[in-house]
């Protein structure tokens, strides 16, 4: 099994509506990323919770605020989000065990972001 | 940080043709992975490499790790109507931390 979950799969939100995107892997990995990802570009890195602390934060506003709750779920708050926030948020997971540089990440299907 | 060039950015090609595109590395790396995603869903992984010269295979998909761990291609024959979307190269940098890098995405158009 190699699948992430990720709810809801579509989000409508004001910009003082606070709200949580959900991420969920039992594959037993023990990184997972949140990455933000515009049409036709590459997913930008957020993110990463490595063995349930966070590792990388690649300067991302604190309206943005990650929370790893165990080594299968992470969530990512919203608060106070701008319109060019508005993008797909996708999560993976990595089993990150030892050699990162053989590591291969599975993402799930991401959630659909409008701010309105 | 580590730069995945890809090329080419978009193609359009008749069905039942085959598709080669590839990626290319400021850097070396380890590990080189293929994903192709749809509108609106999260890539989806396609071929893992993880040897220098390694050629793996996966259905009518063929990826092959380069030699001097710079580059990788993406080979895909008989092209069929939902081979449509955008591919990305990506790999796990070598330095610490968690770091994973993206190419720049070739989008994919087939005709039918």
């Amino acid at each position: 099994d190699t699948e992430v979950t990720q709810t809801p799969k579509h989000l409508v939100m004001g910009m003082t509506n606070k709200k949580s995107l959900k991420c969920e892997q039992h594959m037993g990995h023990r990184a997972m990323y949140w990455y933000k990802q515009k049409a036709k570009k590459p997913p930008e890195l957020m993110f990463v919770y490595s063995y349930e602390k966070l590792s990388i934060n690649e300067s991302v506003p604190s309206r943005f605020s990650p929370e790893c709750p165990n080594s299968s779920l992470l969530n990512l708050h919203l608060h106070a989000l701008q319109p060019e926030d508005s993008a797909l948020y996708l999560c993976a997971s990595s089993q990150d065990a030892g050699d990162i540089s053989t590591d291969t990440q599975y993402f799930g299907p991401g959630t659909r972001l409008t701010v309105l | 940080g580590q730069q995945l060039n890809q090329s080419p950015q978009s193609m359009f090609i008749q069905e039942g043709e085959d598709v080669s595109m590839n990626c290319t590395s400021s850097s070396i790396f380890n590990t080189w992975l293929w994903y192709k995603q749809d509108p609106g869903e999260g890539p989806v992984l396609l071929i893992a490499l993880y040897k220098a010269g390694e050629l793996t295979s996966n259905g009518r998909l063929t990826a092959q790790f380069g030699i001097t761990r710079k580059d990788s291609f993406l080979n895909i024959s008989a092209s069929i109507p939902s081979d449509v979307g955008i591919y990305f190269c990506a790999g796990p940098g070598l330095d610490t931390g968690n770091q994973f890098y993206f190419g720049t995405g070739t989008s994919l158009t087939v005709i039918p």
